[in-house]
């Protein structure tokens, strides 16, 4: 079965850019959606189709996908990007998340 | 508003069924693909099941084929997993979510039900 690798987790000081990887087979050729989730919420999603933002995601939240690695960039990050990360991908007819990365801003 | 509203979890023994439901409203339904997506406590996501717009398609993770059914009713704009042999692990908040992409998940899940708990224990 197809996976996506993260890493567990990501610290990074406010103001600072942080850059969350997801590693999986041949990932260029597949597109590549994100979601944010903070304690007790629902997920968000912040990126599809490898680097679109839905409507209401600010623009320091990026997407890009090359190789066999896509990247989630948020610029600038603040207090409020606390939270869990997934990427996720469509493969073979099903929906696969990455395990998930814990961004802490110390 | 637009909101997707789960019911029907609970505690269930193992070997038992349980039938989840998700009411939608505020937001286009028929045109979507709908998902079933879990999260055990303290773990990340699982996909767990997808039906097509017109229900044609339907999809399973390999953990639930053969004991998951998700099934669709448009006219109510309403989402069902009836879940049987249910196990320990099967243990979890289940979101209903939908799909942006009509037949297929890859254009990304764009709204989330807050989730009905499922526990299965003795």
């Amino acid at each position: 079965s197809y996976e996506l690798t993260q890493p567990p987790s990501l610290s990074v000081s406010p103001g600072q850019t942080a850059s969350i990887t997801c590693s999986g087979d041949d990932l260029e050729n597949k597109y590549v959606c994100w979601y944010q989730q903070k304690p007790g919420q629902s997920p968000l999603l912040v990126i599809l189709q490898d680097n679109r933002r839905p409507s209401g995601i600010p623009e320091r939240i990026s997407g890009a996908n090359s190789g066999t690695t896509a990247t989630l960039t948020i610029s600038g990050t603040q207090a409020m990007d606390e939270a869990d990360y997934y990427c996720q991908v469509w493969v073979s007819g099903t929906v696969v998340f990455g395990g998930g990365t814990k961004l802490t801003v110390l | 508003q637009v909101q997707l509203v789960e019911s029907g979890g609970g505690v269930v023994q193992p070997g038992g069924s349980l039938r989840l439901s998700c009411a939608a409203s505020g937001l286009t339904f028929t045109s979507y693909a709908m998902h079933w997506v879990r999260q055990a406590p303290g773990k990340g996501l699982e996909w767990v099941a997808m039906i097509s717009f017109d229900r044609r398609g339907e999809f399973y993770a390999d953990s639930v084929k053969g004991r998951f059914t998700i099934s669709r009713d448009n006219s109510k704009k309403t989402l069902h997993l009836y879940m049987n042999s249910l196990r320990g692990e099967d243990t979890a908040v289940y979101h209903c979510v939908r799909g942006l992409d009509g037949v297929t998940g890859a254009g990304g899940l764009d709204v989330w039900g807050q989730g009905t708990r499922v526990t299965v224990s003795s």
